[in-house]
């Protein structure tokens, strides 16, 4: 299993600002994910970090909204930048353990962030 | 991915057994059934998944059907604590990529 804290759990920020989310696992796992859920919404895949390279962004995100990083196999980083309204969302990292297409996700709290 | 199709809601009484239901019609061959439940103000988690056979855990029961194009996640007696909303979500198992792409899913609502 894996336990995954994000920081912060929430925050309000300014029109125009960026932001980084942190998400911190407990042990070392094979892939982390982003998502991003909008208010009385699904969740929305925004990107899988990779260790040491470039995310692998979905259709509708791009690198310069949402820079991640992923520097080890415990920790990585979601940068919500140049913020508007419209990203006012919860945004949650998940992680798996092991390989193959049977092993489970786990994910943080999430972080919800409202946009002034 | 293949989508799958579930009712927006679903509402049951505690301790009684739930049924929630899930049409995948487009599945394919490699492709794993998943259930995750999200609880309020909490992250998704893991509740079961299967390929062909029914499979049951400490949380769930899947019933897949034999031709794979529908399952059912039961819950076996319903608790206050289960009231949540449940995806039901076909993961690819050809490739190690392993997302998962989330549809709406059934909010189930439990009454005491």
């Amino acid at each position: 299993s894996a336990v995954i804290s994000q920081k912060p759990s929430r925050d309000i920020c300014q029109r125009g600002t960026s932001l980084t989310i942190q998400c911190q696992v407990d042990s070392q796992v094979t892939m982390m994910f982003w998502y991003r859920q909008q208010p009385g919404q699904s969740l929305t895949l925004i990107a899988t970090a990779n260790q040491g390279s470039e995310a692998t962004y979905e259709s509708g995100f791009v690198i310069d909204k949402f820079p991640i990083s992923r520097p080890n196999l415990t920790f990585s980083t979601l940068t919500v930048s140049n913020m508007s309204p419209e990203d006012s969302s919860i945004y949650l990292c998940s992680a798996r353990t092991g390989t193959g297409s049977t092993g489970e996700l786990f994910f943080g709290e999430g972080s919800r962030l409202t946009v002034l | 991915d293949a989508k799958t199709t579930q009712p927006n809601s679903m509402e049951s009484n505690e301790e009684e057994p739930v049924h929630l239901p899930c049409n995948h019609s487009t599945i394919s061959g490699t492709d794993y059934i998943h259930w995750y439940r999200q609880l309020p103000s909490q992250g998704p988690e893991y509740v079961i998944h299967g390929l062909t056979s029914n499979v049951n855990n400490r949380m769930a029961s899947l019933a897949i059907a034999e031709d794979r194009k529908s399952s059912t996640l039961i819950l076996h007696r319903a608790t206050l604590r289960d009231a949540a909303v449940y995806y039901c979500i076909l993961r690819d198992g050809g490739t190690s990529y392993g997302k998962l792409t989330f549809g709406q899913g059934t909010i189930l609502t439990v009454h005491p």
